[in-house]
């Protein structure tokens, strides 16, 4: 079983639509990570949150960690073609922790 | 500034033949270094992470294997391969000690077994 559910696992939008995804977990996180991967790529980080309720904001995207630090969204606002690719949440269980745990991935594919 | 290579880009490898990937990273000192594997199109698979040389823990068992004879290169390793073993593998760094800075990855190794 994956500590990190995301859902949707596929999307598929128009451009200009707006999106979210879910980042869900039964465990407590002390930070969580948004990375973005193309294929035949390593995942790029976009964002990190640390405190519950945080919400960051990267240009078009939003991403929120939830209050008890259990769950994160990413909201992406109108939608670009730019856009399209895996993302994937990755948490941290203990501040100071050597590795992640990683979710599932969403597919994002945005068409023009 | 730092940087990651990881090769080969692409191996395809007999059933039962040996394997050696192999992870370096430049411009940082004593970083954590990490295995992944991925299948295709989804999440990360921790397999191996090391926090110094010589010092590896291992996530999954399995029938690979990894090694750190110097600080900045990791190696990840089989006696011999089998079919469950292909995938998308990722070198990953990050500085030590801080679970909330990004990990930094290589452009990834597809390991196709035939």
């Amino acid at each position: 079983t994956q500590l990190l559910e995301q859902s949707p696992q596929f999307l598929s939008i128009q451009e200009g639509e707006n999106l979210t995804v879910y980042c869900n977990s039964s465990s407590v996180f002390s930070s969580l990570q948004w990375y973005r991967q193309e294929p035949g790529e390593g995942p790029v980080l976009l964002v990190t949150v640390v405190t519950g309720g945080e919400v960051k904001k990267l240009k078009r995207l939003t991403f929120q960690f939830g209050d008890a630090r259990k769950d994160s969204s990413l909201h992406i606002t109108a939608a670009q073609t730019g856009d399209t690719g895996l993302y994937l949440c990755a948490g941290a269980l203990q501040t100071g922790a050597n590795n992640l745990f990683f979710g599932t991935g969403t597919r994002l594919t945005v068409i023009p | 500034s730092q940087t990651i290579h990881q090769w080969p880009a692409t191996l395809v490898q007999p059933v039962g033949s040996p394997l050696s990937l192999e992870c370096t990273v430049e411009g940082t000192s004593n970083p954590n270094l990490y295995w992944y594997r991925q299948a295709a199109g989804r999440g990360l698979q921790l397999l191996f992470y090391s926090v110094g040389i010589g010092q590896i823990s291992s996530e999954v068992p399995q029938n690979l294997s990894a090694s750190r004879p110097q600080d900045r290169q990791f190696i990840l390793s089989s006696k011999k391969l089998l079919l469950s073993d292909s995938g998308f593998y990722l070198c990953a760094w990050r500085l030590q000690g801080a679970s909330n800075q990004p990990q930094h990855f290589g452009d990834g190794t597809r390991l196709s077994i035939l």
